[in-house]
């Protein structure tokens, strides 16, 4: 049993449609993240919850909205999709360091693979 | 100039032999450095985990860490071809983590 859960693992979508991808971590961790991973590039952070407050947005399309309501949960809903927007969406939390170096260690879940049609 | 930076591969290296990862970073005030491994179809599992200048060893695994050079390293003796993956290097720096591209290791046997 993986600490990060993410359902659906696979959605295919057409360009009009709208779903949801859901998270659920069981680690007691509060930050909670959003990653794209597309071929042959880097991971790409998307959102960033912390204590349940959105802190980091890195200029994702409006067509992805988040949404995280409690600490054990994370949605990214979906909705008018291009299909270069096909990719493999990460889940992962940590806990938010309260001080020094250590502590952010993040861990990711399985993914939900998406392709848009 | 790249945040993260590794060399995407493939590397090829024969079973049992050593196999060297490395990655280099721009952001001087980095502070935490990880190694994930990722499995083809599969997401990124961590694997190692350095803070401090030096070698960290966990098992077949050796981290090494240069702050002065801004470069990680990570080392997998006696290889298996149950290495083969992609090795993903993240660097933690004053707000965020930041992931390079990967490295592509192949272990033929």
């Amino acid at each position: 049993e993986t600490g990060v859960t993410q359902t659906p693992r696979h959605l295919v979508m057409g360009m009009t449609n709208k779903k949801s991808l859901k998270c659920e971590q069981h680690l007691g961790h509060n930050a909670m993240y959003w990653y794209k991973q597309s071929a042959k590039k880097p991971l790409e952070l998307m959102f960033v919850y912390s204590l349940e407050e959105r802190v980091e947005n890195n200029s994702v399309p409006s067509r992805f909205s988040p949404e995280c309501p409690n600490s054990s949960h994370l949605f990214l809903h979906l909705h008018t999709l291009q299909p270069e927007d096909s990719a493999l969406y990460l889940c992962a939390s940590s806990q938010v360091a309260s001080g020094g170096i250590s502590g952010n260690t993040i861990y990711f879940g399985e993914g939900s693979w998406l392709t848009v049609v | 100039q790249k945040e993260v930076e590794q060399n995407s591969g493939p590397l090829s290296v024969p079973e049992g032999a050593i196999a060297s990862l490395n990655c280099t970073y721009s952001d001087r005030v980095s502070q935490s450095f990880f190694w994930y491994r990722q499995y083809s179809g599969k997401s990124p599992e961590l694997i190692m985990s350095i803070y401090s200048n030096g070698d960290k060893e966990d098992g077949r695994f050796t981290a090494q860490l240069n702050k002065a050079s801004q470069y990680v390293s990570l080392l997998i003796r006696d290889s298996q071809p149950s290495d083969s993956a992609t090795y993903l290097c993240a660097v933690k720096g004053a707000q965020k983590l930041v992931f390079g591209q990967g490295t592509r290791l192949t272990i033929n046997p």
